[in-house]
């Protein structure tokens, strides 16, 4: 079993609507949760970052996170064609791994105009 | 304020030689994290340095090291390359040492032949 899950995609919305993204993690102990944005041949981009169970709304994104079901989400509402990229999903498990971030291999998001 | 900065954009080498690859972080960031993102995958930690001291090391053999210098800024060295060790490395940089927000650099793409 994979640390961090994600559904490779490609995810593919028309332009206005809301894109669903979803992850999953197997540490229980894990702490914080975040969202890169990465563009192709770029470096991650931190979108949101998320620590408390519910949701955490930011402009057009809202991380959703439920601990006890193990699973964090991002929701993009009107998609637009330059939200198509790939979305990261990572993991902090504890204070006694430091700073390392486990990643999910990426959803592929495609906006269509 | 500038972001976090990485050198050499891109290089290329081949099989057995030597790479440095370096790293300034965000001015005020004392943590610098190194991770390696091959191509379909998302990034892979391979070092944390805080205060000049390793604080975590993911799964990659001894072929890698890195160090942080006092102004905080650091490099990642890799010896004796494989054709294995071609990927986008990323350094990205945090004030804290432990479950802190990262922010990722432009990142080294490296291609050995």
């Amino acid at each position: 079993q994979k640390e961090v899950e994600q559904n490779s995609g490609p995810l593919s919305v028309p332009e206005g609507a809301i894109a669903s993204l979803n992850c999953t993690y197997s540490d229980r102990g894990s702490q914080s949760f975040f969202w890169y944005r990465q563009y192709s041949g770029k470096s991650p981009e931190l979108i949101m970052f998320i620590y408390s169970n519910g949701d955490k709304e930011d402009g057009r994104f809202t991380a959703q996170l439920n601990k006890a079901s193990q699973y964090v989400s991002l929701l993009i509402r009107d998609s637009q064609p330059s939200d198509s990229a790939t979305y990261l999903c990572a993991v902090s498990q504890g204070l006694e791994y430091g700073n390392k971030l486990v990643f999910g291999a990426g959803t592929i998001l495609r906006v269509k105009s | 304020d500038a972001g976090v900065t990485q050198s050499p954009t891109h290089l290329i080498k081949t099989r057995g030689q030597h790479v440095t690859l370096r790293c300034s972080p965000i001015s005020g960031h004392k943590s610098v994290s190194w991770y390696q993102q091959v191509l379909g995958q998302g990034p892979q930690f391979i070092f944390q340095y805080y205060e000049k001291e390793e604080r975590g090391r993911g799964n990659f053999p001894d072929r890698f090291s890195a160090r942080q210098f006092p102004n905080y800024s650091s490099e990642l060295n890799v010896n004796a390359l494989l054709l294995g060790d071609s990927a986008l490395y990323l350094c990205a940089s945090s004030l804290r040492r432990t479950t802190d927000t990262q922010y990722f650099g432009p990142g080294t793409r490296l291609t050995v032949l």
